[in-house]
């Protein structure tokens, strides 16, 4: 069974929108979180970590992290063609190095 | 400068043989993992080493050997190749084990058995 659950599947947004990507955990063991995003062709990079419930913004980039309901967000706003790629909700516990993922988020931002 | 290198980037294979992929990293990190990214499968951990011991092992199968000669290697050994096994293979590391600690990808490795 899957512990991280993203959605929507796939996003499409106009340049200039906003872009939100949902992700939901089934484990309370899980502390931190992070948002990945790649490129074609590329490894994953971290793109921002959040631990601590609420917001936490980085320039254009805010997520949401609520640990009663294992429920983690990303918003992107005036999003930018660069920004097409597939984003990766991770999540780990405190004992364990392993990162658990999502299937992933494949946003598509529209010239 | 790439910190992490995987090499070789694309790799086809026959079914029942044995490749070695490697992975070094260059950001001086004492903590590497292994993941797998196939399309039937979202990324998904296979093995985590923190100063060379092996700390987490996630591979039902012993056809998949982590090798670690090095601090900064850790090479994946797969042996008795199956088409199922054909996947991108990323290697990462992490300052520390665990934790709060940011893991670093590197661009992976294309593997093909055919």
């Amino acid at each position: 069974q899957q512990k991280v659950q993203q959605s929507p599947e796939s996003l499409s947004v106009p340049e200039g929108g906003m872009a939100s990507l949902n992700c939901t955990s089934s484990d309370r063991n899980f502390q931190y979180f992070w948002w990945y995003r790649q490129h074609s062709g590329e490894g994953p990079k971290a793109l921002m970590s959040i631990f601590s419930d609420g917001d936490k913004k980085e320039g254009r980039f805010t997520a949401h992290l609520n640990k009663a309901s294992l429920h983690v967000s990303l918003h992107i706003r005036d999003s930018q063609p660069s920004d097409s790629a597939l984003y990766f909700c991770a999540a780990r516990g405190s004992a364990l190095g392993r990162l658990h993922f999502g299937a992933g988020t494949q946003l598509i931002v529209i010239p | 400068d790439p910190k992490i290198i995987q090499k070789p980037k694309y790799l086809v294979a026959v079914t029942g043989s044995e490749k070695i992929l490697i992975c070094e990293q260059y950001l001086g990190h004492n903590a590497m993992y292994w993941y797998r990214q196939s399309a039937k499968k979202p990324l998904e951990f296979m093995f985590s080493y923190s100063y060379q011991k092996l700390m987490d092992n996630q591979t039902a199968s012993s056809r998949f050997q982590p090798q670690s000669s090095k601090k900064n290697h850790l090479d994946l050994q797969i042996t008795a190749l199956k088409p199922d096994d054909s996947a991108t293979y990323f290697c990462a590391s992490s300052q520390v084990f665990g934790g709060s600690y940011e893991q670093y990808f590197g661009p992976g490795t294309r593997l093909t058995v055919l």
